[in-house]
């Protein structure tokens, strides 16, 4: 139980262009979801945490406007990278936890964003 | 505020070697302690977790142990094999914090 799947796992897009990513919990509800951002070699930085019915609260330094985060059902959280650059091009993974179990999350597999 | 510090990589073992990654945490309340495993690609997935003092996380051969006293995590398996190879991160949260503060993560690569 606890899987999160992301859509899609891959993308090419074009300087300019936006690209939606999709975060789905499959066999249970997510209250939260939480948006992270992996470079090359790195380790996770979280961008937003993502609350079903409600806005989104990013992490110092992420541009609300720029990566949109939409969290419309208990199931089911976007994120939209508009204008792309190739600077956001990055590993962008989600998480979620279950309702009343907050100290533990469930990640995605990550979907790689190339933005040329 | 709350952090993680594990043991910078990249780690290179033979096969069967023994493998430790230490891991070092600083906590503000009562965290629950965690240690991830990323195969080349893919996502985080759960390798052990801890959610008090002196408890054990155990899976696929790999434990760590909460420790309190030592504010640490150290992450071990007694016979590495090459399917091993990976990036582990240690992680913690606090409760109702919503949170999750990771290590910078370490590499391991075994060699037959």
């Amino acid at each position: 139980g606890a899987v999160v799947s992301q859509h899609p796992s891959w993308v090419i897009c074009k300087s300019g262009t936006s690209v939606k990513i999709e975060c789905r919990s499959l066999d249970f509800q997510a209250t939260t979801m939480f948006w992270y951002r992996q470079f090359p070699k790195q380790s996770l930085m979280l961008m937003a945490t993502s609350n079903e019915g409600s806005k989104a609260t990013y992490e110092q330094g992420v541009e609300k406007d720029k990566f949109l985060i939409n969290h419309a059902s208990l199931t089911l959280s976007t994120l939209t990278v508009t204008s792309a650059h190739p600077e956001d091009s990055s590993f962008y993974i989600c998480s979620a936890h279950l309702a009343g179990i907050t100290y533990e999350q469930y990640f995605g597999p990550g979907t790689r964003l190339t933005v040329t | 505020g709350d952090s993680v510090t594990q043991m910078e990589g990249p780690v290179t073992l033979s096969e069967e070697a023994f493998l430790t990654i230490n891991c070092t945490y600083t906590a503000t309340g009562y965290p629950s302690l965690f240690w991830y495993v990323q195969y080349p690609g893919e996502g985080l997935q759960l390798l052990l977790k801890a959610t008090k003092a002196d408890d054990k996380g155990s899976n696929k051969g790999f434990e760590a142990t909460y420790r309190k006293e030592t504010t640490s995590f150290h992450l071990e398996k007694g016979s590495v094999q090459v399917s091993d190879s990976a990036v582990y991160f240690c992680a913690l949260s606090v409760p109702n914090n919503n949170d999750m503060r990771f290590g910078a993560g370490t590499r391991l690569t075994v060699k037959p």
